[in-house]
Formats: structure tokens, sequence, C-alpha cells
């Protein structure tokens, strides 16, 4: 166990639709990061925050956003969603901007 | 551009063959080098992380090693319970965020 939350576990939605994934750090962890893992694609990095600011933005869909809240807690909001949406949505936290990260059980989303 | 490489893509390995993964990375500026292991539908678990060539880093049956244009990762004498796909990441020394980028990683089978 990593220390990481994640849920919901599996999610489960029709195109079009919007969705809301939330992940809690480690306990002193400031940083969270969220990435996607397709099959092709592999994991991908989406963004970062520290200590509730956007600190950095990968390859993150305008219909993708995120943020993270004063108790550290973040919350990925993914809109309009599309077939190729589907994948594992993994959030990681570290101590500080750099360093190693620990990753959280994922969610795995379905878009029908 | 920044790229990880990991070879081989699959591995079967009978009990106590040992072997090593290849991680190739082209990055500018390497801030360090983390391997995890993910097992299916898991999220990665951190293993190690390496910071300058010539550093070495061990854990049960497994060693990482690092070059200043690649890792790798050395089994020794693996069990079944090794079996999992292992994920070499580079985190860049330049720019503000503590980003990963990963290779595809190598799927690794041990067999009794």
């Amino acid at each position: 166990d990593s220390g990481v939350t994640q849920t919901p576990k599996h999610l489960i939605t029709a195109t079009g639709q919007r969705v809301t994934l939330r992940c809690s750090p480690r306990s002193g962890d400031l940083s969270v990061y969220w990435y996607q893992q397709s099959l092709d694609q592999g994991l991908q990095f989406l963004i970062q925050y520290y200590n509730g600011e956007e600190r950095a933005k990968g390859n993150i869909l305008e219909r993708f956003s995120a943020q993270q809240f004063p108790d550290l807690h973040s919350e990925l909001n993914l809109s309009s969603l599309e077939l190729g949406d589907s994948a594992l949505y993994f959030c990681a936290s570290s101590v500080s901007v750099f360093g190693e990260q620990y990753f959280g059980p994922g969610t795995r989303l379905t878009v029908t | 551009e920044d790229q990880v490489t990991q070879s081989p893509e699959a591995l079967r390995l009978q009990e106590g063959e040992s072997s090593s993964l290849n991680c190739s990375y082209t990055v500018s500026g390497l801030r360090g080098l983390f391997w995890y292991r993910q097992d299916p539908g898991k999220g990665p678990e951190f293993l190690f992380t390496l910071y300058s060539a010539g550093e070495e880093k061990e854990k049960e049956r497994l060693k990482a090693t690092l070059t200043k244009k690649e890792s790798f990762l050395h089994i020794t004498a693996p069990k079944p319970e090794d079996s999992a796909t292992y994920l070499c990441a580079v985190q860049k020394g330049s720019g503000n965020t503590g980003k990963l980028i990963f290779g595809q990683g190598t799927t690794l089978q041990v067999k009794p």
C-alpha cells in the first residue's frame, strides 16, 4: 500500500458525459501528479500540482481539468468524454517538486 | 526529443535463470532515473532511484545500475512472484517540474 488513495476504482460512463476522479496523496506529500495509461500509449503525464498551485502541464486535453485543494487532495475532471478516453488514470504524490513518486491504485475509466 | 526505450518488450525466464532488463534514455539533463514494478491492473510500485552514473541500488533479487546513457535492472535467481511489468522513467534536471517520462516497459514472466 503506497498510501495514495483514489476513488472510484472503476467508472463506466457514456460518450459526452463528465466525470470526476479523486485522489488523496500520502500524508506529508505536497506534490500531486496525474497520469493516463492506455495500451498503446503507456504511462503519459497529464498535470502536476504543488501545494495547491499548478506546476506543469503535459499532454492534457482541453476537455480535462484538475485542481488541488487546501487539504492537498486533488480532482481530475474529464468532460465531453470520447471512446478514446477509456484508460487507467493514476494519481501519484511526492514530498517535494522532484524525487520519487508513489502511485495510487488507479481509476479504470470505460467510456461506452 | 526526450525519450526512454526499454528492451526487451517481453522476457520469459525459468525460475532461477538470471537476466537483465535494459533502459536507454535520451534526455537533456537527467535529474534521476526511476524503476517501478507494475502488476496487471495495479498502480506502479516504486523500486529504485538512481541519480548519477556508476550508482547501484539493490533490493532482494533486484539490482539497478546507471550509466550516462542507460540503466540496467538485473534480476538474480528470479521466482514466479517476480513476474510483472518493469517500468523505467526519467526526471529531467531542467524545468520546474518533477514529471516522469516513462518507457513502454518490459513484461517479465518467470515460470516455475
